[in-house]
């Protein structure tokens, strides 16, 4: 079992629409966790921290569930620019510092 | 805002030869990575280190070594290239257990 596991999708969803991504992790004792956001060819970008209380900024929600281990993020009012790879991200069982990267889900937003 | 610089974009180097990736990060994180991102593959962590002259394994150490004499500066090398090391390698840092930064990459080509 993958220690970070996302849909690679893609998922094509058209501007204004709701999307979410969910990610599950198999470490139970990670504490850190990340959406990460990548452009095609591009490096990634940390999006937002996921908190134990679930955390928004602007369109973006993270939420994490750890009884059943699994993070998600909801996008609302989709734009055309939110089109791009999201990556799941964990500290994993390499060190509390290291961490463990989902291979992403793809969003495509259409106009 | 962060800043990691890689000092190389594109790279072009011949089986067995010595290759050398620089980074340097900007803003005093004791905690810096190397990555390599294959198609399918996702992000698979070679090395990284917490601290000056410092390092750790990660998933996939074989075939590279990396050194750290300065705090802002992780370098990677690869003794002797081979093909299947082309591939695109990103650089990161990050503070404590919080979220990493990336360089832009190096997309290493090995002939």
């Amino acid at each position: 079992r993958k220690e970070v596991e996302q849909d690679p999708g893609p998922f094509n969803v058209p501007e204004g629409a709701t999307v979410a991504f969910n990610c599950t992790y198999s470490n139970s004792a990670s504490q850190s966790f990340f959406w990460y956001r990548q452009d095609c060819r591009k490096e990634p970008k940390l999006l937002m921290s996921v908190y134990s209380s679930g955390n928004e900024d602007g369109r973006f929600t993270a939420q994490l569930n750890r009884a059943s281990q699994y993070i998600s993020l909801l996008i609302r009012d989709s734009k055309l620019s939110d089109s791009a790879t999201y990556l799941c991200v964990v500290n994993g069982r390499t060190g509390r510092r290291a961490l463990t990267f989902g291979s992403g889900t793809r969003l495509q937003v259409q106009p | 805002d962060v800043k990691v610089t890689q000092s190389s974009r594109y790279l072009v180097k011949r089986t067995g030869e010595k290759v050398f990736l620089e980074c340097v990060q900007d803003m005093d994180h004791e905690n810096m990575f190397w990555y390599r991102q294959d198609p399918g593959l996702g992000l698979r962590l070679i090395y990284f280190s917490y601290d000056v002259k410092m390092k750790e394994k990660g998933d996939i150490p074989e075939g590279y070594s990396v050194s750290r004499e300065k705090k802002e500066r992780f370098s990677l090398i690869l003794e002797s290239a081979s093909t299947n090391q082309t591939s695109m390698y990103l650089c990161a840092s990050s503070h404590g257990e919080g979220g990493q930064y990336f360089g832009p990459g190096t997309r290493l080509t090995v002939l």
